[in-house]
């Protein structure tokens, strides 16, 4: 059974940071690109970012385009993200999710998902 | 404002058949990139629904079906059930100013 657990979401205030992880097991989450989704509390899906399965493809929304970073372990099989900056409209829930195996990046889709870990910016 | 449009909700009685619509533009599915859906039941995660305009995973009743056509792409589910109750959501990719993959605003279904 697939299953990706994401963690490191918490409170932080306006302009500091959180690291957020995604361990996957029961898939080999190197062969695949891997992303991350966001959505705020009672709103709709929001893609972050994502990164290629051999990391040439790394994109990010406009939104946090500067601000967040996305990485990978393929020895871990986990993914990352650093949300640098932070601002009170990132406030979320955020899902690491990963694409299917042998599609092209961009045209690719959202296979499995975690439960997501809630991210709040406040002051 | 979302790039892909969805009607915010629909509703229907169990055993009816109801569609949701997604409309995007030449840069999305306009283009001819493919629209997927996702199930968000309530409190829970997003789960792939549609791949491909038209593909279900395994484990997806048939009662889903996607298709797509020009600038649009639809979710028709027959049939219904109260376990459909949820939020469904359309994405694709954007090849405008800035790539990008793109979601629906949602679409919250109602089974009466």
């Amino acid at each position: 059974e697939v299953q990706l657990v994401e963690s490191g979401g918490g409170l932080a205030q306006p302009g500091r940071s959180l690291r957020l992880s995604c361990a996957v097991s029961g898939f080999n989450s190197g062969d695949s690109a891997m992303h991350w989704v966001r959505q705020p509390p009672g709103k709709g899906l929001e893609w972050v970012s994502g990164i290629s399965a051999n990391r040439d493809i790394i994109a990010y929304a406009d939104s946090v385009k500067g601000r967040f970073t996305i990485s990978r372990d393929s020895a871990k099989n986990s993914l990352y993200l650093q949300l640098n900056s932070l601002r009170p409209e990132d406030t979320a829930f955020y899902y690491c999710a990963t694409g299917p195996l042998g599609y092209d990046f961009w045209t690719g889709f959202l296979h499995f998902w975690g439960q997501g870990t809630l991210v709040t910016v406040s002051s | 404002q979302s790039v892909l449009t969805q009607p915010p909700a629909v509703s229907g009685a169990p055993g009816q058949r109801v569609t949701i619509s997604c409309t995007g533009s030449g840069s999305n599915i306009g283009a001819g990139y493919d629209v997927h859906w996702y199930q968000q039941l309530p409190g829970t995660a997003p789960k792939l629904l549609i791949y491909a305009s038209s593909h279900r995973p395994s484990g997806v009743p048939d009662r889903f079906s996607g298709s797509k056509s020009g600038t649009s792409a639809s979710l028709a589910i027959t049939g219904l059930r109260p376990e459909d109750e949820a939020d469904y959501y359309c994405q694709s990719y954007d090849n405008g100013l800035s790539r990008s993959w793109v979601f629906g605003g949602g679409t919250k279904l109602t089974v009466l």
